[in-house]
């Protein structure tokens, strides 16, 4: 168990929706990532906070957006969900700036 | 573009013998290099993880080898057990740019008893 943790476990929604996948950190973890994982286009990046600040983007589309809680808790959102955004979304955390990144065990969505 | 390459994309061994996965980066700037384990339905976890300024790092029967001037790194798992089956990902990041992982493709390793 590392510490992460991610709700829902399991997301079923259709296409034209919005979801809010929820992620907690390790406990006194500043950073949270966010990772994409999908058979086409593997294990990517979406986007990283730190101390409720926004640190680096990398390939999030326009239709997502984040941010981190001052109780440093991280929100996914997903607008106007396609097929194509059917993943396993996973956050990441770390104690500082640069530090061993722990994941949670992931949110698996599935858009019909 | 792929800024990390992973090979094989999957590798079949026998128990006790040598796991060999091998990855290889473009980007100069990396200064971070773990390795992730991952098992099905289970978020990656890290296994082991060096940094150029060595050559090779040891832990347990893990072992990354680094050859900064080819770009390229290696993890070799050694008395390769059936519960080492999993999938195992390289990655690279910039630490001074918040670490944010560059994965590789993965690779799915058997571990036949």
């Amino acid at each position: 168990d590392s510490g992460v943790t991610q709700t829902p476990k399991h997301l079923i929604t259709a296409t034209g929706q919005r979801v809010t996948l929820r992620c907690s950190p390790r406990s006194g973890d500043l950073s949270v990532y966010w990772y994409q994982q999908s058979l086409d286009q593997g294990l990517q990046f979406l986007i990283q906070y730190y101390n409720g600040e926004e640190r680096a983007k990398g390939n999030i589309l326009e239709r997502f957006s984040a941010q981190q809680f001052p109780d440093l808790h991280s929100e996914l959102n997903l607008s106007s969900l396609e097929l194509g955004d059917s993943a396993l979304y996973f956050c990441a955390s770390s104690a500082r700036w640069s530090e061993t990144q722990y994941f949670g065990p992931g949110t698996r969505l599935l858009v019909l | 573009q792929q800024q990390v390459k992973q090979s094989p994309q999957s590798l079949i061994v026998q128990k006790g013998g040598i796991s060999i996965i091998n990855c290889a980066y473009e980007n100069t700037a990396f200064d971070y290099f773990p390795w992730y384990q991952q098992f099905p339905g289970k978020g990656p976890a890290l296994l082991i993880a060096i940094r150029p300024d060595v050559s090779e790092k040891k832990e347990g029967r893990f072992t990354i080898s680094f050859n900064k001037s080819a770009k390229q790194f290696s993890l070799h798992i050694m008395d390769s057990q059936p519960g080492d089956s999993a999938t195992y990902f390289c990655a690279a990041a910039i630490e001074t740019s918040g670490s944010r992982l560059t994965f590789g493709e993965g690779t799915q390793l058997t571990v036949n008893p």
